[in-house]
């Protein structure tokens, strides 16, 4: 039973396009959303947040937008760098210690 | 700045052998946490510690011990280690549990024969 999915395991993007990562989550208790972002032999970091009061917070090149009703969200990276080329999480918790990750979508951007 | 601090990095095991994985976290946070990760199955959360004196078991508890040595430590033990927890291992620590992002550490590789 997997209450959050990140139903593209990669996607390619061009140099300066935009990215769009989604995720889709199935609790509707869920009020806190999270995107981390991994290298390779690194752990994952901090990328962004949303409140479920908000349905859009950005910072610099990243946006998140969350649609409650359809129980979705999804990662903009505006524009796209090589050196944004990760794995990226989405991650749920419904402001428990219980963070439930996504299993990741790898973004490869092309110079 | 070394954060959240994960050793070893890499361990080869055997079936039954034990094995302790270490991690510190140098940021005075309350939280601390030990994820696996699992390809194909995202992050799992075994055993957290909301403060230090407190554990919990997470998602995936069985086969773990944990021990919250004091505030900056949060020790994971396989007592009796099978195949199945051939895995990545994430410690992570956050300034309390509840709504804020989490610190990771850079994982330990740990392959069981």
């Amino acid at each position: 039973d997997q209450q959050v999915k990140q139903n593209s395991p990669s996607l390619s993007v061009q140099e300066g396009r935009i990215s769009i990562l989604n995720c889709d989550y199935t609790n509707s208790m869920f009020d806190y959303f999270l995107w981390y972002k991994k290298y390779p032999a690194e752990g994952p970091t901090f990328l962004i947040s949303i409140s479920s009061i908000k349905d859009k917070n950005e910072d610099g090149r990243f946006t998140v937008f969350l649609n409650k009703s359809a129980k979705h969200l999804s990662l903009h990276i505006v524009p796209s760098q090589p050196g944004d080329s990760a794995v990226y999480f989405c991650a749920a918790t419904s402001r428990t210690y219980k963070y439930i990750f996504g299993t990741g979508t790898r973004l490869k951007v092309l110079a | 700045n070394a954060g959240v601090t994960q050793t070893p990095k890499f361990q080869v095991l055997k079936t039954g052998q034990s094995m302790t994985l270490q991690c510190a976290q140098d940021m005075n946070h309350n939280s601390m946490y030990w994820y696996r990760q699992d390809p194909g199955m995202g992050l799992r959360l075994i055993y957290y510690s909301a403060s230090e004196g407190t554990t919990d078991k997470g998602e995936v508890p069985n086969g773990y011990n944990v021990s919250r040595l004091n505030k900056r430590e949060f020790s994971l033990r396989l007592e009796s280690a099978a195949p199945s927890q051939t895995s990545v291992y994430f410690c992570a620590s956050s300034p309390r549990e509840g709504v804020q992002p989490q610190h990771f550490g850079d994982g330990t590789r740990l392959s069981i024969l």
